[in-house]
């Protein structure tokens, strides 16, 4: 059974950093794309960020200006996401998503952020 | 910048047919764009509707198609049922960005 599990969430900060982590079973992530996807509460969905299956390209949502960081560590077959320089507007739940065939076919429950000082 | 437009909310009844569109807001979509709609209900993580326009994974009910209807991407959910009631949001590959829609509140009533 294909699982995402995402964890790394919390209260921070602005201007604090969080290591996001995902966490998956089922499927080795080495072979699919992966994306980032948050939601701010009451909001629509966001992309933020993704990786081809063969570790690049990488790519980000122009609005994050630099500020995110994808990395993947295929050992632990798990996905990364640095968020930098937190602002109020970056409190979301990140979703970690499998891409098949330009569907995202598997969704984590996601991983709550709060910017707040 | 590139902008996805859906309807902010929509209802139908029971029963009855809708369909929802996806813009963009400077040209139009096509199949290159590879249209996807996802469902979503509160406290639940989206759901694949349809992907690559018009592809229905295993296990989504036949009842919702997807298309392309002029320049818009389109869904189109046929005898729509109360368990329908749901926020959805298409999703589109334009270039290199890929981006949400702001997404519909549906309610069946």
């Amino acid at each position: 059974e294909v699982q995402l599990v995402e964890s790394g969430g919390g209260l921070v900060q602005p201007g604090g950093s969080l290591r996001l982590s995902c966490a998956a079973s089922g499927f080795r992530i080495s072979r699919y794309e992966m994306n980032w996807v948050r939601q701010a509460p009451g909001k629509g969905l966001q992309w933020v960020s993704y990786i081809d299956s063969s570790g690049t390209p990488i790519s980000y949502a122009d609005s994050l200006q630099g500020r995110f960081i994808l990395s993947r560590d295929n050992a632990k077959n798990s996905l990364y996401l640095q968020v930098n320089s937190l602002r109020d507007e970056d409190t979301a739940v990140y979703y970690c998503v499998r891409e098949v065939r330009r569907n995202f076919d598997s969704w984590g429950r996601g991983t709550l952020v709060t910017v707040s000082s | 910048q590139t902008v996805v437009t859906q309807e902010p909310s929509f209802s139908v009844s029971p029963g009855g047919t809708v369909t929802l569109t996806c813009g963009l807001s400077s040209g139009s979509v096509s199949t290159s764009n590879y249209p996807s709609w996802y469902q979503q209900t509160p406290g639940q993580s989206p759901r694949t509707l349809i992907y690559s326009t018009n592809s229905r994974p295993s296990g989504v009910p036949d009842r919702f198609s997807g298309s392309i209807l002029g320049n818009k991407a389109a869904l189109t959910i046929t005898g729509a049922q109360a368990e329908d009631e749901s926020d959805y949001f298409c999703f589109l590959y334009v270039g290199s960005d890929r981006v949400f829609g702001g997404g519909t509140r549906l309610t069946v009533l």
